[in-house]
């Protein structure tokens, strides 16, 4: 799977868009991009996923970009219960198990 | 709907002693299982994961091992514990190219 490279730490305040990037420069035509969030003390969460398209839903959006090299995690209205680790992950299908390698991610602190 | 459940919670074990957590998913039928581990202020290690009962694949050496005797059962061992077993230990569940949705995973300090 391709590695990906995110900022260690970010800070949002509560209320405005909180907008997580991701670099993954080595990413192959059938991989994925997956985000996950680990609430401290907690099991991962999974958040969105996309290949090549904008992604939408009810917790957030992916902007991917036309050469799938970066996207960007948008949490449109950041609470403080959204302070948690998010993960960006490149994930490829082989046909059986499909694996998750995860980084070290990116330490959200949602702020008042 | 799919549930995972995992325990114990927390377990406190000493040194040389044996391990067992369980893992069992609901819902669903030939899910792709996964334990992994996460030590303190660390990233998450994929330790084992199982396309079907029985099948057991080791991603690193340890030790630890994994057993699936039914379908949606899974389970992590230990004959005798280290310190460094020390950490988080979170069971997943995944079909296909479906994301994978993790239990809430069980804390293991060894004393």
């Amino acid at each position: 799977d391709a590695k990906t490279t995110q900022p260690t730490s970010m800070d949002c305040a509560e209320g405005r868009a909180a907008n997580l990037p991701c670099n993954h420069s080595t990413i192959s035509g059938n991989e994925y991009v997956y985000w996950y969030r680990q609430i401290h003390s907690q099991g991962p969460q999974y958040i969105i996923h996309g290949l090549k398209n904008n992604e939408t839903n009810e917790m957030a959006s992916l902007i991917i970009t036309e050469d799938r090299k970066s996207s960007t995690l948008i949490l449109p209205h950041a609470t403080l219960r959204d302070t948690a680790v998010y993960y960006c992950i490149v994930r490829g299908y082989t046909g059986t198990a499909s694996k998750l390698t995860f980084g070290t991610g990116t330490r959200l602190q949602v702020t008042l | 709907s799919q549930t995972i459940h995992q325990w114990p919670a927390t377990l406190v074990q000493p040194v040389g002693s044996p391990l067992s957590l369980e893992c069992t998913v609901e819902g669903t039928s030939n899910p792709n299982l996964y334990w992994y581990r996460q030590a303190a202020g660390r990233g998450l290690q994929l330790l084992f994961y199982s396309v079907g009962i029985g099948q057991i694949s080791s991603e690193v050496p340890q030790n630890l091992s994994a057993s699936r005797p039914q379908d949606r059962q899974f389970i992590l061992s230990s004959k005798k514990l280290l310190l460094s077993d020390s950490g988080f230990y979170l069971c997943a569940w995944g079909q296909g190219n479906s994301p994978l949705h993790f239990g809430n995973g069980t804390r293991l300090t060894v004393t």
